[in-house]
């Protein structure tokens, strides 16, 4: 049993350079998130996806854009990294109002 | 002002003391309330949730809410030094939209 899948675990881009976190989720969640980590800062809201076929802004989304594939992926896009986007990011995903939500293990992106 | 708001510590507590983390929230719409735990380095693992007020109890760990003042917390019993981590306070208001707080750090010293 998967849970949720990130990929890359690991990331080291230039400024200016773009690329795709994967999210995955095999436990048939309605809802998926994207948060991103930094010293002191809690998790900060990216995007989310109440539903497939559904993407809402968070706290945070400047510079990112997301794509809901489908129920299982749940994809974040970096078209112009910036030293800012310099964070851990976690993927999640939620059944539903009073269940837990699962975390992805993250993604640590490092923007040179 | 913040979605949901939490002192980021640290909290200091001797081994075998109550630990009690505090969490304030805005919106009044809200409707489920978790605690998570992260160790450094680590995705956080989910401690408990709470969503009709008064007390929720699970071994060591009370999660107690009052949506009148908007207003969760956790208290720790006989606090442990494995449980130094950071506590994480998330809010599920309107359209499945789960916001964190900043976390508190709790140092458990032996």
């Amino acid at each position: 049993n998967a849970g949720v899948t990130q990929t890359p675990k690991f990331q080291v881009l230039k400024t200016g350079q773009s690329m795709t976190l994967q999210c995955a989720q095999d436990m048939n969640h309605n809802s998926m998130y994207w948060y991103r980590q930094d010293p002191g800062m809690g998790l900060r809201l990216i995007y989310y996806s109440a539903s497939e076929g559904t993407t809402d802004k968070g706290e945070v989304p400047n510079g990112y854009n997301v794509s809901r594939l489908n129920k299982r992926e749940f994809s974040l896009r970096l078209e112009s990294a910036a030293p800012s986007q310099t964070s851990v990011y976690f993927c999640a995903s939620h059944p539903g109002m009073n269940t837990e939500a699962f975390f992805g293990q993250g993604t640590r992106l490092t923007v040179v | 002002q913040k979605e949901v708001e939490q002192n980021s510590g640290p909290l200091s507590v001797p081994e075998g003391a109550i630990a009690s983390l505090n969490c304030t929230y805005s919106d009044r719409g809200s409707q489920s309330f978790f605690w998570y735990r992260q160790y450094s380095g680590k995705s956080p693992e989910l401690i408990m949730f709470i969503y009709s007020n008064g007390d929720k109890e699970d071994g060591r760990f009370t999660a107690q809410l009052n949506k009148a003042s908007q207003y969760v917390s956790l208290l720790i019993r006989d606090s442990q030094p494995s449980d130094s981590a950071t506590y994480l306070c998330a809010v599920n208001g309107g359209f499945q939209k789960l916001v964190f707080g900043t976390g508190t750090r709790l140092l458990v010293s032996p």
